[in-house]
């Protein structure tokens, strides 16, 4: 079973550096979303794209972060200049994005993110 | 914003039916109710939704009310594995992402 799978697992990186995180969503997926889970809180919404239209961004996406979806498959976020405040787990997911097959969204194991 | 409201934690000894209430008195029509959990470190896990009707799969099932207020998800055999956070979700399908509230951490007592 190929589910949604994310890359680095866990990463370690200075205040100052650029980060990118990159996810395959389950093939044939045609929406792809990106959370942001800090400790003791929900999952926060991100953004969204279908297939490499990126239709939707929360006010959370600061200009400092960029998504992208180039051809439709994978995706990759970047955070540039990082802060420790983006100390977080950052969770793709994904869902088919018809009625036909069902619109159930598929989350991946995350993303750890460490700023120090 | 989230549109449910659910109690932050509960207790439940193994082997027992385990029964998670949610709240959701603004619902539409349209909406449906679904349930995900989080397993401490690993990614949201789908378990169930549903719209009217009550809903069995092989990992639980979905009770909703008659005016569709309120839902209750059962686990009917749990485990010290379904130790997790449980989280109700009223969504709009297909087509709307899925917003969060905090959930109900539930806790399998051996």
């Amino acid at each position: 079973d190929t589910g949604v799978s994310q890359d680095p697992r866990h990463k370690i990186t200075k205040r100052g550096q650029n980060v990118t995180f990159r996810c395959d969503p389950i093939s044939e997926h045609n929406r792809l979303y990106w959370y942001r889970q800090t400790l003791g809180q929900g999952p926060e919404f991100l953004t969204y794209f279908q297939n490499e239209a990126q239709l939707e961004k929360s006010r959370l996406l600061s200009d400092r972060f960029s998504a992208e979806r180039p051809k439709g498959s994978f995706s990759t976020l970047e955070i540039q200049r990082t802060e420790q405040g983006d100390s977080a787990m950052y969770l793709c997911a994904s869902s088919p994005g018809h009625r036909i097959s069902g619109n159930t969204i598929y989350f991946g194991e995350g993303s750890w993110l460490t700023v120090v | 914003d989230a549109k449910t409201t659910q109690p932050p934690s509960m207790d439940c000894a193994e082997g027992r039916a385990a029964n998670l209430p949610c709240n959701h008195s603004t619902i539409s029509g349209n909406e449906y109710v679904y349930w995900y959990r989080q397993i401490h470190s690993q990614g949201p896990q789908y378990i169930i939704h549903g719209l009217k009707n009550n809903e069995t799969n092989e990992m639980a099932s979905l009770i909703i009310t008659e005016d569709r207020k309120s839902s209750t998800l059962i686990l009917p055999h749990a485990t010290l594995r379904d130790t997790a956070v449980y989280y109700c979700i009223v969504r709009e399908n297909p087509g709307e992402k899925l917003t969060f509230g905090t959930g109900t951490r539930l806790t399998i007592i051996p």
